[in-house]
């Protein structure tokens, strides 16, 4: 029973060009959406988050939407550079709660 | 200004032995995480510790798994009589204070391998 879904399990894509990544949820109870990202050996990194009051936050080259409707969460990188090739996974929590509930994270490659 | 350390980094146990992975937490933090991710999968909760207390392990196998937060040093989970379904990358992450509008800090993980 997956609550949280990143369909694609990868995606590849030019230097230069924007990457969106995207997540899906079921469960109308999260109000907090975050992104993490992860390179090999190592943990994940907190990237962005956004809460349910808003529908879009921006930090520099990085956006998180939030279309709550559609229960659907994405990350756009614009402009996408080689260094952020890694694991991105979406996280879903409740600002009241403790646990952050993950996807299954979707591999980003960006070729120079 | 150390982030949130695990030791060790890689583990192997045998089918029956005992694993046990540490976590410090962030300097200062006094919530920690722990998260297990097996191949091809994402993070799955596994409980929460405060200090000298577990919040939530709502996560937790019912069965062989532990985690303790004590007043003085690392928080600690342990897995009893290992088995091969075991195998996987332990994470823990600490926060400062509760909930999600908090970052949690992820420490580099513990690979755990069953043999």
């Amino acid at each position: 029973d997956q609550q949280v879904k990143q369909n694609s399990p990868s995606l590849s894509v030019q230097e230069g060009r924007i990457s969106i990544l995207n997540c899906d949820y079921t469960n109308s109870m999260f109000d907090y959406f975050l992104w993490y990202k992860k390179y090999p050996a190592e943990g994940p990194t907190f990237l962005i988050s956004i809460s349910s009051i808003k529908d879009k936050n921006e930090d520099g080259r990085f956006t998180v939407f939030l279309n709550k409707s559609a229960k659907h969460l994405s990350l756009h990188i614009v402009p996408s550079q080689p260094g952020d090739s890694a694991v991105y996974f979406c996280a879903l929590g409740n600002q009241a709660g403790t646990a952050l509930i993950f996807g299954k994270g979707t591999t980003l490659s960006v070729s120079s | 200004n150390a982030g949130v350390m695990q030791n060790p980094r890689h583990l192997v146990r045998r089918r029956g032995q005992e694993a046990r992975l540490r976590c410090s937490p962030v300097k200062g933090h006094s919530h920690v995480y722990w998260y297990r991710q097996l191949p091809e999968e994402g993070l799955k909760f596994m409980v929460y510790l405060q200090k000298e207390n577990i919040i939530d392990e709502s996560g937790m196998p019912k069965e062989r798994f532990s985690a303790e937060f004590p007043k003085e040093g690392p928080s600690i989970l342990r897995i009893q009589q290992v088995v091969r379904g075991d195998s996987a990358a332990y994470f823990c992450a600490s926060s400062p204070y509760a909930g999600a509008d908090n970052e949690q800090f992820f420490g580099p993980g513990t690979r755990l391998t069953v043999l």
